[in-house]
């Protein structure tokens, strides 16, 4: 069974730019979870996507947004970015309470 | 605040000892997960415990739900260097939607 996948593994942006992050859930999962991992902290959660609706998101700005497909695939949108925006970005899809992650994106904002 | 609350922060111990990391609330928990975190990985899934008072082994991983699903504590006996990494709790919320409530994690080293 393939796991939760993410792309891009890396991205690059300057300050002010726009980044799109996708993520693949597990087949099956009608769920997928967004967190930002800034070096070396803890999960802070970001947005929870489940059956293509938005169902909660976490204390961030609205330039924080995404969406989920049809096929439950979702993606996150950073506009505006800043420096501290620089973290790994992980997502997460599961079948009810355990979350089964993906490798991450790592954004660069410079 | 935190809501669950890990401690400690930080442990960095020689190969060959004992351990154990703590995960506490004031809230009852419906469940409580254990995740490990390698540098550049997502957290992993290690256990998941339901009952108070239930405690669930994985080799030298000992994981106890504490009587009243309100903490919970994972032990590591004779650690080794592949134990290294970021120890997360989680857990579920009597009162929530099965939206996971995450701790800040436990950073911890194991020296060769």
């Amino acid at each position: 069974e393939a796991g939760v996948t993410q792309s891009p593994t890396h991205l690059i942006k300057t300050r002010g730019q726009q980044a799109t992050l996708r993520c693949s859930p597990i087949s099956g999962h009608t769920s997928v979870y967004w967190y930002q991992q800034a070096l070396g902290l803890g999960l802070q959660f970001l947005l929870w996507y489940d059956e293509g609706e938005e169902r909660n998101r976490g204390n961030f700005p609205p330039r924080f947004s995404g969406r989920q497909f049809p096929n439950y695939s979702s993606e996150l949108n950073v506009n505006a970015l800043e420096l501290e925006d620089s973290a790994l970005y992980l997502c997460a899809s599961s079948p009810l309470y355990e979350q089964y992650f993906g490798p991450g994106t790592r954004l660069t904002v410079t | 605040t935190q809501l669950l609350e890990q401690s400690p922060q930080f442990l960095s111990i020689q190969e060959g000892e004992n351990l154990t990391v703590y995960c506490n609330s004031s809230s009852v928990f419906s469940s409580l997960q254990w995740y490990r975190q390698e540098p550049g990985e997502g957290p992993v899934l290690l256990v998941t415990v339901v009952t108070g008072g239930e405690v669930k082994k994985l080799k030298r991983l000992t994981f106890q739900f504490g009587d009243a699903r309100k903490d919970s504590s994972l032990h590591i006996t004779a650690a080794q260097p592949g134990d290294t990494g970021l120890y997360l709790c989680a857990g579920v919320r009597m009162d929530s939607n099965y939206q996971l409530i995450w701790g800040a994690g436990t950073k911890l080293i194991i020296k060769p």
